[in-house]
């Protein structure tokens, strides 16, 4: 079972630079989200879709956007990236957002680096 | 503000040793609360979730307590193998439907 597959696991970027991160989940989840990960805090929600066709900002959406693209897949786009959004990047998936036991799935990460 | 605190940041314990983690939050509403292993390099597994009705849940030799009261839970870690050494991460749920709030993590290296 694959489960939640983010492609690529590293990246380096220079200040400017646009790149998507990838996400594909296998387990027929209706929920996807998008969190960082930087030294020293929690993650933070950055963007979720709760179902096919809608998405929401979570808190820390500057500088971010994404699409739904399908049930499976869930891309996040940096436009112009900063070293600010030098981070480690989680996608996630959920049978249904907002269940009072929902389990979150996660992928492996990309670790990006902002020049 | 909604909060979470882990304590200790770190601890460094011997094969076959328990530990203990610990977790309080200042969230309200509160809805459920759950820990999460995460392996370096890894993205977080999740250990348990358990309501505000709920006490104890295990896991193997994972067991974590929930006090509604005093906003506190603990993660107790039976007879340390090497493969427990993680990042453990305290996440709690407000109100269905919104946001959860993530701890720093306590990192918990398991020497031979």
């Amino acid at each position: 079972n694959a489960g939640v597959t983010q492609t690529p696991k590293f990246q380096v970027l220079k200040t400017g630079q646009s790149m998507t991160l990838q996400c594909a989940q296998d387990m027929n989840h209706n929920s996807m989200y998008w969190y960082r990960q930087d030294p020293g805090m929690g993650l933070r929600l950055i963007y979720y879709s709760a179902s096919e066709g809608t998405t929401d900002k979570g808190e820390v959406p500057n500088g971010y956007n994404v699409s739904r693209l399908n049930k499976r897949e869930f891309s996040l786009r940096l436009e112009s990236a900063a070293p600010s959004q030098t981070s480690v990047y989680f996608c996630a998936s959920s049978v249904v957002r907002g269940l009072t036991n929902e389990k979150l799935f996660f992928g492996s990460g990309t670790q990006l680096s902002v020049l | 503000k909604n909060q979470v605190e882990q304590s200790p940041q770190s601890l460094i314990i011997l094969e076959g040793k328990n530990c203990t983690l610990q977790c309080n939050y200042t969230v309200s509403p509160f809805s459920n609360l759950r820990w999460y292993k995460q392996d370096t390099g890894r993205g977080p597994v999740s250990l348990t979730i358990m309501t505000f009705s709920e006490n104890t849940k295990s896991n193997g030799r994972y067991t974590a307590t929930l006090d509604a009261d005093t906003k506190q839970s603990s993660l107790h870690i039976t007879a340390s193998q090497l493969s427990d050494s993680a990042s453990y991460i305290c996440v709690v749920s407000g109100q269905a439907g919104t946001a959860l709030i993530f701890g720093k993590g306590t990192t918990l290296s398991v020497s031979s």
